[in-house]
């Protein structure tokens, strides 16, 4: 079975300052990889995928993240953190399974708090 | 992309009663899912509700608790019964996207059971 593993439960950032939250999945194979921010009282958004091809992929509002193998690891990153980037940031893997299922597993979460 | 919307948005409820949280989507799509999401926590799947066939319930969900019905490509309902206080909760419905693996979500239904 897959799981996901988000190892900071909360992150604190200067705005402006630079920003990595970190993801590890457990997998067989490559899975589909996702990054989602929850922003207070919304929905979940998708900020970037990968599926498989070039490592480094880039997403909306500045977000990029890569894809290492080697580390079953795929971090999400920022270079500036602006304010509104505050929000819960969830990882997620997805893996096909018997019979053209699709089973989805989030992380639980890392909550990003930007400091003015 | 799919535009998803709940209702209720959000609802207090007895313990002991049922609440029926409808999900509609603006267009056909294949897999549905319904999560539940406590206070700063993680999504955790209820089930998994394809067109035409039986919902799939992850360990810890009974049908008899949480009836879904899907009747058509667009629209699917979950069923929190007899409800007691540990059922509150956000709860979300979710979509796979057409073209690849890519999830949408609703924006939730916050339920309270007093």
């Amino acid at each position: 079975a897959q799981s996901v593993t988000q190892p900071d439960i909360h992150i604190t950032v200067s705005e402006g300052a630079s920003l990595e939250l970190r993801c590890n999945y457990s997998y067989g194979a490559t899975p589909y990889l996702f990054w989602y921010v929850q922003s207070p009282g919304q929905g979940l958004q998708l900020l970037l995928k990968y599926f498989s091809g070039d490592t480094l992929v880039q997403g909306i509002k500045g977000f990029e993240a890569e894809f290492k193998r080697s580390q079953s690891s795929f971090n999400l990153r920022k270079p500036s953190v602006h304010w509104s980037d505050a929000a819960e940031y969830f990882c997620a893997v997805g893996a096909s399974a018997s019979g053209g299922s699709y089973i989805p597993t989030f992380g639980r979460g890392t909550s990003l708090i930007v400091h003015p | 992309s799919a535009v998803i919307s709940q209702k209720p948005s959000r609802d207090i409820c007895q313990r002991g009663t049922s609440l029926t949280i409808q999900c509609q989507v603006d267009s056909q799509v294949t897999m549905m899912f319904w999560y539940r999401q406590q206070p700063r926590q993680s999504l955790t799947l209820i089930a998994t509700a394809n067109q035409g066939s039986e919902a799939t319930y992850e360990s810890g969900f009974v049908i008899d608790k949480f009836p879904i019905s899907r009747p058509n490509l667009t629209f699917s309902t979950l069923t929190v019964s007899n409800m007691s206080p540990e059922d509150s909760s956000i709860y979300l419905c979710s979509v796979l996207g057409t073209s690849s693996y890519e999830q949408y979500f609703g924006p939730g239904t916050r339920l309270t059971v007093t």
